[in-house]
């Protein structure tokens, strides 16, 4: 599969504590997306990578979330001190340098905070 | 399986038939809009997309018009099949920003 993929799948976590979502791109791609998205909403942005750079973060990710890619490939979203209003989808996505106008998504990890 | 959208609207077409689904976009500013595909339990998969300097672009089965004037755009599927249904969302984005923000999608019901 030469698609973005995303691990874990699924999250089921405990109010408070902290967790790690992973996401590799597909082959080659330079840029790099975080989204969030809860029932029946369209995706809402968090963050974009350039290579390594963090160019650009939404007002949503609070500084309970940091994210990085730290040798420009993988990526890594943390939630620290979770809270329910967390609970969503987080979806990655990912472009080529060929073509920076389309963002190819990952199948997302849904979060379930208790 | 978990549900993309509880609440959407909801497009019911006949397997065959061509369907069409609208979006009104919010930023006249916006360079770049794209339609994206959303199966239950499953992330956005890209159908097409157009640059704000078109109005019109076709791909396999899908055409998207684009109305500035009145920030309208809109999805054509020629020849539904079952394997359509799904949630649609369409999205626009400024050139200035890779921030490709989604309007509310659209179920789509292909019936039999």
């Amino acid at each position: 599969d030469t698609g973005v993929s995303q691990n874990p799948r699924h999250k089921i976590t405990k109010r408070g504590q902290n967790v790690t979502f992973r996401c590799d791109p597909i082959s080659e791609h330079n840029r790099l997306y975080w989204y969030r998205q809860t029932l029946g909403q369209g995706p809402e942005f968090l963050t974009y990578f350039q290579n390594e750079a963090q160019l650009e973060k939404s007002r949503l990710l609070s500084d309970r979330f940091s994210a990085e890619r730290p040798k420009g490939s993988f990526s890594t979203l943390e939630i620290q001190r979770t809270e329910q209003g967390d609970s969503a989808m987080y979806l990655c996505a990912s472009s080529p340098p060929a073509n920076t106008d389309t963002q190819y998504f990952g199948p997302g990890t849904r979060l379930t905070v208790l | 399986g978990e549900s993309v959208g509880l609440h959407l609207p909801t497009l019911s077409v006949q397997e065959g038939d061509n369907s069409i689904i609208n979006c009104a976009y919010s930023n006249s500013a916006s360079d770049y809009f794209i339609w994206y595909k959303q199966e239950s339990g499953k992330g956005p998969q890209f159908i097409i997309d157009i640059r704000s300097n078109m109005d019109k672009r076709q791909g396999q089965r899908v055409t998207v018009l684009l109305n500035k004037t009145v920030k309208h755009l809109s999805l054509q599927i020629a020849a539904t099949q079952p394997g359509d249904s799904a949630v649609y969302f369409c999205a626009e984005r400024m050139d200035s920003s890779y921030k490709l923000i989604f309007g509310s999608g659209t179920r789509l019901l292909v019936r039999p």
